[in-house]
């Protein structure tokens, strides 16, 4: 079964840091796009992050220099380092597959459940 | 950064009405334009990508249309499973959702 599982949110004071994980089971990881998608409480979606086959990564403004997005082939698993968090960033973290559908078009197919960050004294 | 515009933020509509969702994006986003739906404490799920491309398992009361900047997701007759929030979301360049359309029951 195609499958994400996420873990390691918690509550973690401002500009404190927290490493969120990915497992995937049912494909490879590394032979995929990958992606952080984050939803506020009573919010929309944000993309937060994505990494690329080639291991080229890119992020949303309101992230850049402060998270890193990676991954562990061996363990065919997905990470977010989150650094000098922020009450903003408060939010249920998704992982997602960012398939490539058609050529150079590509879509979030299999989510994660999500795991809950907050922020805050 | 582009910016995504949906409307209406809301809509209340009944079963077997015709729903149609709009979405902006502030410049050209080409055909890199995908839909999603989600519902209370679960994940968004995939409905349409390339803006009109069904994923697997889609009904065909879901369909998509639009270019450039303006596209549209039509629920043609509207049932009791479709009471949810739609997002859209451009990958032209990074990614970016709109803020989505909450479709509620009338």
């Amino acid at each position: 079964e195609v499958q994400l599982v996420e873990s390691g949110g918690g509550l973690v004071q401002p500009g404190g840091s927290l490493r969120l994980s990915c497992a995937a089971s049912g494909f490879t990881v590394s032979s995929n796009y990958m992606s952080w998608v984050r939803q506020a409480p009573g919010k929309g979606l944000e993309w937060v992050s994505v990494i690329y086959r080639d291991g080229s990564t890119y992020y949303a403004g309101s992230v850049e220099g402060r998270f890193i997005i990676s991954r562990d082939n061996s363990k065919n698993t997905l990470s977010l380092q989150m650094n000098s968090l922020r009450a903003e960033d408060t939010a249920v973290y998704y992982c997602a597959r960012t398939i490539v559908l058609i050529s150079t078009f590509d879509a979030f197919d299999i989510w994660g459940q999500g795991t809950m960050v907050t922020v805050s004294s | 950064d582009i910016q995504m515009t949906q409307s209406p933020s809301s809509l209340s509509a009944s079963v077997g009405d015709r729903v149609t969702i709009t979405c902006r994006a502030s410049q050209s986003i080409s055909s890199y334009l995908n839909w999603y739906q989600q519902k209370p404490g679960k994940a968004p799920k995939l409905l349409i990508y390339a803006i009109s491309t069904l994923q697997s398992g889609v009904p065909s009361r879901f369909s998509g249309s639009g270019s450039g900047t303006d596209f549209t997701l039509t629920i043609s007759s509207l049932q009791p499973e479709d009471f949810a929030t739609y997002y859209c979301q451009q990958s032209h360049i990074k990614r970016t959702f709109g803020q989505g359309t909450k479709v509620e029951i009338k």
